[in-house]
C-alpha cells in the first residue's frame, strides 16, 4: 500500500531563508514521486518529480528534491524563499499505475 | 495545450437541487481522475477513468454521487440530491499511461457551494 506523510501543515519561513518541506512515503513498490504546488484558488500544479532516474531532481521556481530510499524520504526545498512561493504544497506517491496518494499539504508562510 | 478544462468555475446551489460538474481532460490523456477537495479531508480522490472506463470508484461517498465518461474529451460529476456537506472544490486530473509519464495535470476546479 502506498502512502503519504507530509510533517508540518504549516511551514513560515523569512524571505531569503532556506524553504525546507518534508514528505515521508510508504510504498509496497519502487515509487514515483510527486510535489505539486496549490496558489489560492487554482488547481494544483506539478513542481516536480522523481520517476526512478537521478536522485535529485531540480523542478520549476527553483525547487528541488531529493529521493533517500533509505530514509524513505522526498523532501522538497528552495535555498530562497521569495514572496511569491507562498501556496500550499501537496507531496504525493504513485504505484506506478495511475493512482495517485496525496499527502495533506502543507501551507507555507513567506515572512518579508 | 489549452490543459484539463472544467465547468462551471463557481456553483452554488440549495440543498436538493441536482448538480453537474463538467471536466475536459488534455487531448491524447487516456486516464481522468474526479478529486475532492475540504480542509477537513483534504484531496479525497473520487473516481477514475481509463480509457472512458471507471475503474476504481471506491472514493465515491455514497449513490447520490456518479460520474461518466462518455468519450474521451468528456466526462461528468452529477450529485443528486446535493446537499450541505457536499460543499468542496472538485477537481478533475487527466494523464497519460505511459510508465514514467504518469504526471497527473489538474484542471482549476469547480467550487461548490450547497446552501
Amino acid at each position: 500500500a502506498q502512502s503519504v506523510t507530509q510533517l508540518g501543515s504549516h511551514v513560515s519561513v523569512s524571505e531569503g531563508a532556506l524553504v525546507l518541506l518534508r514528505c515521508n512515503y510508504s510504498s509496497s513498490v519502487p515509487p514515483y514521486l510527486f510535489w505539486y504546488v496549490q496558489y489560492p484558488n487554482q488547481g494544483l500544479q506539478l513542481l516536480l518529480k522523481y520517476t526512478s532516474a537521478a536522485t535529485l531532481v531540480k523542478g520549476i521556481n527553483g525547487f528541488e528534491a531529493e529521493f533517500k530510499k533509505s530514509e524513505t524520504s522526498f523532501h522538497l526545498t528552495k535555498p530562497s524563499a521569495h514572496m511569491s512561493d507562498a501556496a500550499e504544497y501537496f507531496c504525493a506517491v504513485s504505484d506506478r499505475g495511475n493512482q495517485f496518494y496525496f499527502g495533506t499539504g502543507t501551507s507555507l508562510t513567506v515572512i518579508p | 495545450d489549452a490543459g484539463v478544462i472544467q465547468s462551471p468555475r463557481h456553483e452554488v446551489t440549495e440543498m436538493g437541487q441536482e448538480v453537474t460538474l463538467r471536466c475536459k481532460p488534455i487531448s491524447g490523456h487516456n486516464s481522468l481522475f474526479w478529486y475532492r477537495q475540504t480542509m477537513m479531508r483534504g484531496l479525497e480522490l473520487l473516481i477514475y477513468f481509463n480509457n472512458n472506463v471507471p475503474i476504481d470508484d471506491s472514493g465515491m461517498p455514497e449513490d447520490r454521487f456518479s460520474a461518466k465518461m462518455p468519450n474521451a474529451s468528456f466526462s461528468t460529476l452529477k450529485i443528486q440530491p446535493s446537499e450541505p456537506r457536499d460543499s468542496a472544490v472538485y477537481f478533475c486530473a487527466s494523464s497519460t499511461e505511459r510508465p514514467g509519464t504518469d504526471t497527473q495535470y489538474f484542471g482549476p476546479g469547480t467550487r461548490l457551494t450547497v446552501l
